[in-house]
């Protein structure tokens, strides 16, 4: 119950175009979903985040999406350039002091020029 | 812009030797964590900390691990006999209070086994 499912493993854009990621999970206690971008060799770096009292975040070009019936959220990433190009991951946690992060799989994102 | 730091950026030990991780969190920050991630594959959580003492652990943080705030700055995980399945990349973490969310990231420490 603690896992989070991510899809697509990779995917190819082309610059100027619509990046989508979709995650899912099963645990109903959690309560905070934030993505992270990940370039080679270094850590996570949070992208994002939204609390299931909203359906819908927006910063700059990312936009997060939830669904809490679905218990699904997603990653859009409008007008997708090179520079986006790295590996993104879903994660979700319970609000709790210690709260870890439950990761997804990661999707590795290349947007072509 | 503040951000955890991480030493060494790269380790190599022979199995069952001790290694030992360091991590500066943020400067006040409260909690922090420790993760690791096999090549490929996706961040796992192995423990965290506040006020001195572990709040949470993985399944993967077996007696052979263990945390530590030896002073006001830094944050080490040690490992006591490393074996080849331990070579991950390792993820300090901290978040800056109980009623915060976001946890940042260091740069990781790559911890090769031979």
């Amino acid at each position: 119950q603690q896992q989070v499912k991510q899809s697509p493993q990779s995917l190819i854009v082309q610059k100027g175009g619509i990046s989508i990621i979709n995650c899912a999970y099963e645990n109903t206690a959690f309560d905070y979903f934030p993505w992270y971008q990940q370039f080679p060799g270094k850590g996570p770096a949070l992208l994002i985040a939204i609390r299931p009292d909203v359906s819908e975040k927006k910063e700059g070009r990312f936009t997060i999406s939830f669904n809490k019936s679905a218990k699904q959220f997603s990653l859009h990433i409008m007008d997708s350039q090179p520079g986006d190009s790295a590996t993104y991951f879903c994660a979700a946690s319970k609000w709790t002091s210690g709260s870890r992060l439950t990761f997804g799989e990661g999707t590795q994102l290349t947007v072509n020029p | 812009e503040p951000e955890v730091t991480q030493t060494p950026s790269h380790q190599v030990t022979q199995m069952g030797q001790e290694v030992i991780l360091r991590c500066v969190p943020i400067s006040n920050h409260l909690y922090f964590y420790w993760y690791r991630q096999i090549l490929g594959q996706k961040v796992e959580f192995l423990v965290s900390f506040y006020n001195n003492e572990i709040s949470e652990k993985s399944e993967i943080f077996d007696d052979q691990f263990s945390v530590e705030r030896p002073d006001g700055s830094n944050f080490t995980l040690k490992i006591r006999s490393t074996k080849l399945e331990d070579s991950a990349m390792y993820f300090c973490a901290s978040k800056s209070g109980p009623s915060s969310y976001e946890q940042y990231f260091g740069p990781g420490t790559r911890l090769t086994v031979t």
